[in-house]
């Protein structure tokens, strides 16, 4: 059974029209995770949230937002998607964060296209 | 910041030959983990080494680390068509943040 869903697998959206990107768990952890991945690079972490902590990373565009309404559900969206947001988009939870010897779930992504 | 490396960047071989690569990391770590991803997909946690221990065994996978050397292997032994995939590394307590991965291929 998927522990970490994300939907939808494949989004289209147009060139400056704000997309959201949701992901759900059914593992309860507290840690939630989302990665922006371009073909052949690095999945790139771009927020978590710890329980309802968020933590954006430095090098975040401001363009990207994230919301977590209960431990179930995470969000992002992106409020103007450029050409540039073609990605794979990850979604991954943990149970505590990395100072835990714990690993990391992922969900199957979405593939986001930007026209 | 990038913490783990991965190396080569890509690698080929036929199946049932054994597939090594590494994973090499700038400071201390509480545990190092070993990913797989296929075309496409999310990553597959494969296994986590704590920094206490030297060698771990998962089926046919093996994992070293030297915390010396700050450095890991993980070596994939009978290599199968379905083991074609990127392996990344991360290291706590270092955040889930990963290298550009080892691309295998495995040739049937």
């Amino acid at each position: 059974d998927a522990m970490v869903i994300q939907n939808p697998r494949y989004q289209v959206t147009q060139f400056g029209k704000p997309v959201t990107l949701s992901c759900s768990q059914t593992l309860n952890h507290n840690v939630m995770y989302w990665y922006q991945q371009k073909s052949s690079q690095a999945p790139k972490l771009l927020f978590h949230y710890y329980d309802k902590d968020f933590n954006n990373e430095a090098d975040t565009p401001d363009n990207f937002q994230s919301r977590r309404p209960n431990t179930s559900f995470c969000f992002l969206d992106i409020r103007s998607p450029g050409l540039g947001d073609a990605a794979m988009y990850l979604c991954a939870t943990s149970r505590d964060d990395w100072t835990v010897n714990t690993e990391a779930f992922f969900g199957q992504g979405t593939r986001l296209t930007v026209v | 910041s990038q913490q783990g490396e991965e190396d080569p960047q890509a690698l080929s071989i036929q199946e049932g030959e054994n597939a090594t690569m590494n994973c090499s990391y700038k400071t201390s770590i509480n545990n190092l983990q070993w990913y797989r991803q296929n075309s496409g997909r999310g990553l597959v946690h494969l296994i986590l080494i704590r920094s206490n221990e030297r060698e771990k065994h998962s089926g046919r996978l093996r994992v070293t680390l030297d915390t010396s050397k700050k450095s890991s292997s993980l070596l994939i032994t009978a290599s199968r068509a379905a083991d074609t995939a990127s392996y990344f590394c991360a290291t706590a307590p270092h955040k889930y943040i990963f290298g550009t991965g080892t691309r295998l291929k495995v040739l049937a």
